[in-house]
């Protein structure tokens, strides 16, 4: 149980564009998911809290009009990468709460190159 | 959240136990301890955590000292697949909106 997928798992796209990726609890419900980005050698950085039916809360340094996060339901949280350059070009991961244990569930990563 | 402090990087042999230490000395009373980890090119995987008592699942034990200070995660029978970073890492328990903060966490490197 606890099982959180996202898609896609690789993506490679031309500067400028926005890109989409998802991220869904499989076997829970989840109000609460979190997004995270590592570079190569780096520890996870917290981007931003997701909740479920509200804006979502960002971390500093983060822009939030360039990390678009959506977080209809209780199963899918959305974050859109919009006019993304080279720089943008990480390991993006996602986690989802599981409420009655406390515990967050991590997705198996997306990996974005930005040409 | 209070820090944590781990050693950069650990060795064990096949088969035998690994012991992996976290020191978390300004960690409060409703914190609990969680340890995580990430094997190469992949989202962090849930291992354990606790709060004052000592646990123990499929994967691991978590044995945290009494004074709450630190804490050790025990893999009893480390495998080659058990090659990864480990994070040890403290958060205030029942707040829905309080994210895990990673440090630099432990490479443990398992050999044959």
């Amino acid at each position: 149980g606890a099982v959180v997928s996202q898609h896609p798992s690789r993506v490679i796209c031309k500067s400028g564009t926005s890109v989409k990726i998802e991220c869904r609890s499989l076997d829970f419900q989840a109000t609460t998911m979190f997004w995270y980005r590592q570079f190569p050698k780096q520890s996870l950085m917290l981007m931003a809290t997701s909740n479920e039916g509200s804006k979502a809360t960002y971390e500093q340094g983060v822009e939030k009009d360039k990390f678009l996060i959506n977080h209809a339901s209780l199963t899918l949280s959305t974050l859109t990468v919009t006019s993304a350059h080279p720089e943008d070009s990480s390991f993006y991961i996602c986690s989802a709460r599981l409420d009655s244990t406390d515990t967050q569930y991590f997705g198996p990563g997306t990996r974005l190159t930005v040409l | 959240d209070a820090k944590t402090t781990q050693p950069p990087s650990m060795d064990c042999a096949e088969g035998r136990a690994a012991n992996l230490p976290c020191n978390h000395s300004t960690i409060s009373g409703n914190e609990y301890v969680y340890w995580y980890r990430q094997i190469h090119s992949q989202g962090p995987q849930y291992i354990i955590h606790g709060l004052k008592n000592n646990e123990t699942n499929e994967m691991a034990s978590l044995i945290i000292t009494e004074d709450r200070k630190s804490s050790t995660l025990i893999l009893p029978h480390a495998t080659l697949r058990d090659t990864a970073v480990y994070y040890c890492i403290v958060r205030v328990g029942g707040q829905a909106g309080t994210a895990l903060i990673f440090g630099k966490g432990t490479t443990l490197s398992v050999s044959s």
